[in-house]
C-alpha cells in the first residue's frame, strides 16, 4: 500500500519546538521528504532523508526516521510565525515507474 | 540550470476552450511528471513519463492529454474542462534511476475553469 498519513493540525507558540509526524506503509521507499506550502504558493522542499539513515539535521530542522515502524517526523526548533504553513511528507518509491506519494498534510499554526 | 519552469503561472479558461500547460527542464532528467493539487489537499500524481514514453496514467480523464515531445519538454493539453478541474498543476522531473535526490518541482500553473 502507499497510504501516507499525517495529523491535520498543529498549533504551537512562537519560540517553542514543533513536531510534525508522518506514517507510511510502503517499506520499499528509498527517500522521504518534507515539503512546506504557504497559502497560494507552490511546494518548497525543506529536506529529505535517505531510507538507510535514521536522523538528519539541517539548521532548525531535524528529521527522524524509524523504518521499523514506518514513522517519519520533522522537528522545527524555535518555531517562528513565518513557519505557519501546510507541511507535507512524501515518499519516493520505484516500481513500474518512480513517483512521489504525498501525505495528507499538517497545517502548522504559530501563535504569539 | 537546476529549475523546472512552468508556463503560464496563471490560466483562466472557459469550458469550451482548448489550452496547454508547458513544463521545461534542462537538467538532463529523463523522468517527468504531472501532479494536480486542489486547495489544502496533497498533490496527486496524474502522469509519469520515462524516456519520453508514458509509463503511468493514474486513470486521468481524457480531457487531459499529456505530451512529451522531447527530453526537456512536457505539455498538458486541456480540452472541455469542468469547473472542478480548477487546481494547481505541478510539473516535476527527476533522474530515472535513483531519482530521489534529484526530484524537482516547478512552481505550478494555477488553473481556473469558468
Amino acid at each position: 500500500g502507499e497510504d501516507v498519513e499525517q495529523s491535520l493540525f498543529l498549533s504551537v507558540r512562537e519560540g517553542d519546538s514543533s513536531v510534525i509526524n508522518c506514517t507510511y506503509t510502503d517499506s520499499s521507499s528509498t527517500y522521504l521528504y518534507w515539503y512546506k506550502q504557504e497559502p497560494g504558493a507552490g511546494l518548497q522542499l525543506l529536506t529529505y532523508i535517505f531510507s538507510n539513515m535514521d536522523m538528519k539535521q539541517d539548521q532548525r530542522l531535524t528529521v527522524l526516521l524509524n523504518k521499523k515502524d514506518k514513522h517519519l517526523s520533522l522537528r522545527i526548533a524555535d518555531t517562528q510565525t513565518g513557519d505557519s504553513a501546510i507541511y507535507f511528507c512524501a515518499e519516493y518509491t520505484t516500481g513500474t515507474a518512480s513517483k512521489l506519494t504525498f501525505g495528507t498534510g499538517t497545517r502548522l499554526q504559530v501563535t504569539l | 540550470d537546476t529549475e523546472v519552469t512552468q508556463t503560464p503561472k496563471h490560466l483562466v479558461m472557459g469550458m469550451t476552450n482548448k489550452k496547454s500547460l508547458k513544463c521545461e527542464q534542462h537538467m538532463g532528467h529523463r523522468a517527468m511528471y504531472w501532479y494536480k493539487q486542489k486547495a489544502k489537499k496533497p498533490p496527486e500524481l496524474m502522469f509519469v513519463y520515462s524516456y519520453e514514453k508514458l509509463s503511468i496514467n493514474e486513470s486521468v480523464p481524457s480531457r487531459f492529454s499529456p505530451e512529451c515531445p522531447n527530453s526537456s519538454l512536457l505539455n498538458l493539453h486541456l480540452h472541455a474542462l469542468q469547473p472542478e478541474d480548477s487546481a494547481l498543476y505541478l510539473c516535476a522531473s527527476s533522474q530515472v534511476s535513483a531519482g530521489g535526490q534529484s526530484y524537482t518541482f516547478g512552481s505550478g500553473t494555477r488553473l481556473t475553469v469558468v
